[in-house]
């Protein structure tokens, strides 16, 4: 039984371009949830999704980030225009339902903008 | 809004020996989760240990156990017969029983020296 799956591991974009970032939640799980940590940081929560619906997106900058969870396919987490403030590693959780209390990590991508 | 602060930004410990991590949490909730994730060198989240508010008992996992002190909103680590395999940041994060979001502590980097 697979873990969250994340990729790319490491990802370097130049300032200007984009960057995709993808989750695929544990197997059975609906619930996905990106957290970006700065170094030396705790994780900041960023979106919480469901298939097909944004749950909450308050933790999201309101430009140039989006994220989405298709009914086929992986959760992406969309960066447009990368700024060096955007180097970072991006964690996505999954859960089973929401009221679980208990979320699954994957082993993040980390993201340089050079 | 809720706030975990994990007051020791770095600990160490000897090996064999016990060290205990501290977390204090702001919430005006009555029902919630708390947990202490570990985040070892290959930056990948680990759940420890998870304490549901409504229950008294400490909760244990082998050599790992919480002194959850609801009143006060403390819910500290205790590592025992420390292993150099425990060296990594640990975060304490909070989640409200029907809430989406963990909020997460700043961490505290555990060191084991040998």
């Amino acid at each position: 039984n697979a873990g969250v799956m994340q990729n790319p591991r490491h990802l370097v974009r130049r300032r200007g371009q984009e960057a995709r970032l993808r989750c695929s939640p544990m197997k059975g799980h609906s619930h996905v949830y990106w957290y970006r940590q700065l170094p030396e940081e705790g994780l900041k929560f960023m979106v919480y999704l469901q298939k097909e619906n944004i749950i909450d997106e308050s933790g999201m900058p309101k430009e140039r980030f989006s994220a989405e969870f298709p009914k086929e396919g992986p959760s992406i987490l969309r960066i447009q225009q990368v700024v060096r403030g955007d180097s970072a590693a991006y964690f996505c959780a999954s859960s089973f339902r929401e009221n679980t209390g208990e979320l699954f990590f994957g082993e993040g991508s980390r993201l340089t903008v050079l | 809004a809720q706030t975990v602060t994990q007051s020791q930004p770095e600990m160490s410990v000897q090996e064999a020996e016990t060290v205990t991590l501290s977390c204090t949490y702001d919430t005006s909730e009555s029902d919630y989760y708390l947990f202490w994730y570990k985040q070892p060198p290959s930056r990948q989240m680990i759940l420890v240990i998870r304490q549901e508010a409504y229950k008294q008992q400490n909760a244990t996992e082998n050599r790992f156990s919480v002194n959850f002190q609801k009143a006060a909103k403390s819910f500290s680590l205790k590592i025992s017969d420390s292993q150099l395999g425990d060296a990594a940041m640990y975060f304490c994060a909070y989640r409200h029983l029907y809430g989406q979001n963990f909020v997460f502590g700043p961490g505290t980097r555990l060191s084991v020296l040998p």
